[in-house]
């Protein structure tokens, strides 16, 4: 089945620091990839949806200069948290499209804690 | 705008018994599909079953069936025969029309317990 590899699954950051999430299908092209955040016992919150070659759509309320997200290949789309804070601590999790009629994968997930 | 509700924070069941986690959603749109997700304590999404708005018959996937009631929204989970492995969060979630670039919009959550 498809494959969407998710790294790292775990990063500590210092505040102030930048972290890049990297997501990527093994098996199939991904045109689009969505990101999602997750605080701890809460639900998947849309953050933005990339496309291959175009600009990221960042839904209300996320700052898109603090969440770049880049969709460069048809098999990577990353994102990057920058200038982190404590409360940018979460779980982030991509999903993308994949070739069946109503298929997503999704990564595995990571957590980043910024201490 | 769509919308999934789960009312059930949490839910407890008995091993080997079956158990049924509600899911209803909202939509105006004809063609949408519903799927519901499996989430253990380590993250991940699993996916459980599927089923789309203009399928006739409820999905079946194993242990799982997705009871669809198109008229009352509704499109809820039943796990039959429970195992301690089911412990997990369980979401309910929703895609509207059906293009590349719909992604998919939760509701908050079941946290199951499966008690021995």
């Amino acid at each position: 089945g498809a494959v969407v590899s998710q790294h790292p699954s775990r990063v500590i950051c210092k505040s102030g620091t930048s972290v890049k999430i990297e997501c990527r299908s093994l098996d199939f092209q991904a045109t689009t990839m969505f990101w999602y955040r997750q605080f701890p016992k809460q639900s998947l919150m849309l953050m933005a949806t990339s496309n291959e070659g175009s600009k990221a759509t960042y839904e209300q309320g996320v700052e898109k200069d603090k969440f770049l997200i880049n969709h460069a290949s048809l098999t990577l789309s990353t994102l990057t948290v920058t200038s982190a804070h404590p409360e940018d601590s979460s779980f982030y999790i991509c999903s993308a499209r994949d070739r069946l009629p109503d298929g997503y994968t999704f990564g595995s997930g990571t957590r980043l804690t910024v201490v | 705008a769509q919308k999934i509700t789960q009312t059930q924070p949490g839910m407890f069941v008995q091993e080997k018994e079956a158990v049924t986690l509600d899911c209803t959603y909202d939509t105006s749109d004809q063609n949408y599909g519903l799927f519901w997700y499996k989430q253990p304590s380590s993250g991940e999404m699993i996916f459980l079953i599927y089923q789309g708005s203009y399928d006739e018959q409820n999905a079946t996937e194993g242990r799982y069936s997705l009871n669809f009631q198109k008229a009352r929204k509704s499109a809820n989970l039943v796990i039959s025969a429970s195992q301690l492995g089911d412990s997990a969060m369980y979401f309910c979630a929703m895609r509207v029309a059906n293009s590349g670039n719909t992604p998919l919009v939760f509701g908050k959550g079941t946290r199951l317990s499966v008690i021995a």
